[in-house]
């Protein structure tokens, strides 16, 4: 069976940093590329960040470039984002989520149940 | 950026009908869509990508169409467990971009 499980979500000031993990089981993780994907209270979803399966390559999106940085350990199956910096407007549940391309198609067909990040003084 | 815009917001249907949701995109993104549902409290659950291939388990009541714009996902003979929030997302382009959301409720 395949299981995402992030975790590292907590309260944090702004200006903090915090670190999420998403680990990973059942499905052979280095050769899945993964998404962080967050969704603020009762708003909808957002990308964050992708990382190819090996981690060479990676992507942000402009409201947390250079701030925020995706890494992972294909030996320990696990995904990671670390933030910093932080923001009122980065509090949300964040999600890790796999991404599968094949035949031109691509899609997130797993996502983990989400860890929330709240960024409050 | 690609702007995902989804229409209407809220879509009031019986159950055992018929709802239509619709997806406009900014610009073209050929086929490169994909419907999510979620339910309360739950992460997302794909449901359609390629814009009209319905993903493992998913029923067939569910299907997508469209190309270049214009998507739109209909869910025929709607059940009980159907109604949630429904999002369109298109990944031809970085950032891969959301619509806002058409949450499905009951009349």
């Amino acid at each position: 069976e395949v299981q995402l499980v992030e975790s590292g979500g907590g309260l944090v000031q702004p200006g903090g940093s915090l670190r999420l993990s998403c680990a990973a089981s059942g499905f052979t993780f280095s050769t899945y590329a993964m998404h962080w994907l967050r969704q603020p209270p009762g708003k909808g979803l957002e990308y964050v960040s992708a990382i190819s399966s090996n981690g060479d390559t990676t992507y942000y999106v402009d409201s947390v470039r250079g701030r925020f940085t995706v890494s992972r350990d294909n030996s320990k199956n696990t995904l990671y984002l670390q933030m910093g910096s932080l923001r009122v407007e980065d509090m949300a549940v964040y999600y890790c989520a796999t991404w599968v391309c094949r035949g031109g198609n691509c899609y997130s067909d797993y996502w983990g149940q989400g860890t929330l990040v709240t960024v409050s003084s | 950026e690609i702007v995902m815009t989804q229409s209407p917001a809220t879509l009031s249907v019986s159950p055992g009908e018929r709802a239509t949701l619709s997806c406009r995109a900014s610009q073209s993104i050929s086929s490169k869509l994909a419907w999510y549902q979620q339910k309360p409290g739950q992460a997302p659950r794909l449901l359609i990508y390629g814009a009209s291939i319905r993903a493992t388990g998913i029923p067939a009541r569910f299907s997508g169409s469209g190309s270049g714009t214009e998507f739109t996902l209909t869910i025929s003979n709607l059940q009980s467990e159907d109604f949630a929030v429904y999002y369109c997302q298109q990944y031809n382009n970085w950032p891969f971009s959301f619509g806002q959301g058409t949450r499905l409720e009951i009349k």
